[in-house]
């Protein structure tokens, strides 16, 4: 298994609901890192996870929450989120963040709106 | 209409000829370099890399070039085709961070 799932594929929610982004990969990766990518713009990294922690968050608003219950998953919960959170939220995992693997594989993406 | 700041550098070719994408990155610290493809509707694709210890890296039909002196970066398709058409971004890494920066992002199309 080569590659990095991710459900749902589109996602509609109100500004008052709480759901959740999942992410999976099998290529025993031990990064994992969500983006969040805005029409014609490039990915803009959220958060990292470093061997099921989490190493990096970018100031990212509390209304996003992400989880790493093991290393082949990755979770982000929202919650209360507004209108320009609209965007395609990307996760991705590399091999190891301090080997020699650096590349980083992304999944398709979940295509969020927030009405 | 379009708004200033969404409008991707665009660069046409026609279907067989070579096509070269520039990126200028801005760490003198960055020690690795991805190139990514990036087709409508799905995630970055990996394309190819290299670290800064090398100045130039082929692959299948696509070479990179690196040139550390002027903080340059460069992707090359050979005999571009139709299904090369996508968004190519190019990404820096840092010796110091875990972090991934992208560019701003080229849309290549390709003609008949």
């Amino acid at each position: 298994d080569t590659e990095v799932t991710q459900t749902p594929k589109h996602l509609v929610m109100g500004m008052t609901n709480k759901k959740s982004l999942k992410c999976e990969q099998h290529m025993g990766h031990r990064a994992m890192y969500w983006y969040k990518q805005k029409a014609k713009k490039p990915p803009e990294l959220m958060f990292v996870y470093s061997y099921e922690k989490l190493s990096i968050n970018e100031s990212v608003p509390s209304r996003f929450s992400p989880e790493c219950p093991n290393s082949s998953l990755l979770n982000l919960h929202l919650h209360a989120l507004q209108p320009e959170d609209s965007a395609l939220y990307l996760c991705a995992s590399s091999p190891d963040p301090r080997g020699r693997g650096y590349e980083q594989y992304f999944g398709p993406g979940t295509r969020l709106t927030v009405t | 209409g379009e708004s200033v700041g969404l409008h991707l550098p665009t660069l046409s070719v026609q279907e067989g000829d070579n096509s070269i994408i520039n990126c200028a990155y801005s760490n003198s610290a960055s020690d690795y370099f991805i190139w990514y493809k990036q087709e409508s509707g799905k995630g970055p694709q990996f394309i190819i890399d290299i670290r800064s210890n090398m100045d130039k890296r082929q692959g299948q039909r696509v070479t990179v070039l690196l040139n550390k002196t002027v903080k340059h970066l460069s992707l090359q398709i050979a005999a571009t085709q139709p299904g090369d058409s996508a968004v190519y971004f190019c990404a820096e890494k840092s010796t110091v961070t875990d972090k991934l920066i992208f560019g701003t992002g080229t849309r290549l199309q390709v003609f008949p």
